[in-house]
């Protein structure tokens, strides 16, 4: 079955520290993104990614990273720096990044929590 | 930057009765997508309109798209338990790549 893997589907993380939310699709699709959803709260872009080796921050950026070595996969590293990270982090992805948006299929999410 | 107001909130309804949600713009959008997300699961598309008026259906749901496509709307007849879960309208702007997500309505039936 074709689809989004994100794991994993919880994590904690301990003050200081950076962790790496994983994102994998075989869907083929070019376009891949992260979102952040906090309670009662629409998806709030973190980056985005329309190509292998390009990716561009969302709204929200701050305090994470991202890489796209390969088209398949778009981990996300909640850095130290991101202060409230507590959040549900939801990856997607679409056939294109275009300008008429394509529908987003989205992952199971990852529920990250702070210890 | 663009900003997707969603109303109403919460929807408490009875089993039978129709539903609602409405989705405001700031500004004018290429296009809006509907998506539907369940309780502990994750947000699933269910349409995506582009021309001004648009006006698509499936099955018991029904969206449209502003004139000035500035504003959408879906509606639910006669609800059932399984229309439970939060729906969320997501635009973008001429020439983004970006959707920008309402905060949703969360709808409850009751039986």
């Amino acid at each position: 079955d074709g689809g989004i893997t994100q794991s994993p589907k919880y994590l904690f993380r301990k003050e200081g520290q950076n962790v790496t939310l994983s994102c994998e699709q075989n869907l083929n699709h070019d376009a891949m993104y992260w979102y952040r959803q906090d309670p009662g709260q629409g998806l709030r872009l973190i980056y985005y990614s329309q190509i292998v080796n390009d990716f561009q921050k969302g709204d929200i950026a701050e305090g994470y990273s991202v890489s796209r070595e390969k088209k398949e996969s778009f981990p996300l590293t909640v850095t130290s720096a991101q202060k409230n990270p507590t959040a549900f982090y939801l990856c997607a992805s679409s056939l294109t990044g275009t300008v008429n948006n394509q529908p987003q299929h989205f992952g199971d999410g990852t529920r990250l929590s702070i210890l | 930057g663009q900003q997707v107001m969603q109303i109403p909130q919460y929807q408490h309804v009875q089993e039978g009765e129709d539903f609602t949600t409405y989705c405001n713009s700031s500004t004018t959008l290429s296009n809006i997508q509907w998506y539907k997300q369940r309780p502990g699961g994750h947000p699933v598309f269910l349409i995506q309109l582009v021309k001004s008026g648009e006006v698509k259906k499936q099955k018991r749901l029904t969206f449209q798209f502003g004139e000035a496509k500035k504003n959408s709307s879906l509606h639910i007849t006669a609800t059932q338990t399984t229309d439970v879960g939060t729906y969320f309208c997501a635009g973008s702007g001429a020439g983004s790549y970006q959707l920008t997500f309402g905060k949703g309505t969360k709808l409850s039936v009751i039986p």
